[in-house]
C-alpha cells in the first residue's frame, strides 16, 4: 500500500458528461501530480501541485482541470468527455515536489461510451 | 525530443529464470533513471532510483544499470517469481525542479510455472 488513496476505482459515464477523481496524497507529502494511461500507452503527466498552487503543466487538455485543497488532497476534472478520454487515471505524490521519488495511487479506470 | 524506448515490448520467461530488460533513452538534461514495476490495474511501484553517477543499484532479486555514456539502462531479474509477472517501466527524469519524469512504455513480462 503506496499511502495513496485515489476514489473511486472504477467510472463508468457517457460522451459529454463531467466527472471528478479524487486523490488522497500520503501523509506528509505536499505535492501531488496527475498522469493519464491509456491502454498499452506510457504515463502521460497531466499536471502537478505544490502545497496547493499549480507547479508544472503537462498535457493536460484544456477540458480538464485539477485542484489542490488546503488540506492537500486533489481533484480531477474532466469535461465534455470524449471516448478517447477513456483510460486510467493516476495520481501520485512526494515530499516535496522535487526531483525525488513518487508514490502512486491505484488509479481511477474511467470508461466513456 | 525526449524520449524512452523500452525492449522487448513483452516476454515470456519460466518460473526461476534470469531476464533482462532494456531502456534506451535521449532525454536531456538527465538527472535520474528510475525503473517501476506496475501490476495489472495498479499503480507503478518504484524498483530503483540511479543518477548519473550510479552504474549499478540492487534491490533484491532486481538489478538496475546505468551507461550514462550510452544513454542506456538494463533491469536484470534474477531466479524469476510468479510474482513478477508484470509491466516494467523505465522512467528518466529530466530535472528542471520539479519531477519532469519522462515514461517508456513499459516491458510487459510473463512468468510461467
Amino acid at each position: 500500500d503506496s499511502g495513496v488513496t485515489q476514489t473511486p476505482k472504477h467510472l463508468i459515464t457517457a460522451t459529454g458528461q463531467r466527472v471528478t477523481l479524487r486523490c488522497s496524497p500520503r501523509s506528509g507529502d505536499l505535492s501531488v501530480y496527475w498522469y493519464q494511461q491509456s491502454l498499452d500507452q506510457g504515463l502521460q503527466f497531466l499536471i502537478q501541485y505544490y502545497n496547493g498552487e499549480e507547479r508544472a503543466k503537462g498535457n493536460i487538455l484544456e477540458r480538464f482541470s485539477a485542484q489542490q485543497f488546503p488540506d492537500l488532497h486533489s481533484e480531477l476534472n474532466l469535461s465534455s468527455l470524449e471516448l478517447g478520454d477513456s483510460a486510467l487515471y493516476f495520481c501520485a505524490s512526494s515530499v516535496t515536489g522535487g526531483n525525488e521519488k513518487l508514490f502512486f495511487g491505484s488509479g481511477t479506470q474511467l470508461s466513456v461510451l | 525530443k525526449n524520449q524512452v524506448e523500452q525492449s522487448p515490448q513483452s516476454l515470456i520467461i519460466l518460473e526461476g529464470k534470469n531476464c533482462t530488460l532494456q531502456c534506451n533513452y535521449t532525454v536531456s538534461p538527465f538527472s535520474n533513471l528510475r525503473w517501476y514495476k506496475q501490476d495489472t490495474g495498479r499503480g507503478p511501484v518504484s524498483l530503483t532510483i540511479m543518477t548519473f553517477s550510479e552504474n549499478t543499484k540492487s534491490n533484491g532479486r532486481y538489478t538496475a544499470t546505468l551507461d550514462a555514456d550510452t544513454k542506456q539502462s538494463s533491469l536484470h531479474i534474477t531466479a524469476s517469481q510468479l510474482s513478477d509477472s508484470a509491466s516494467y517501466i523505465c522512467v528518466v527524469s529530466s530535472g528542471g525542479g520539479y519531477n519532469k519524469l519522462i515514461f517508456g512504455a513499459g516491458t510487459r513480462l510473463a512468468v510461467h510455472p
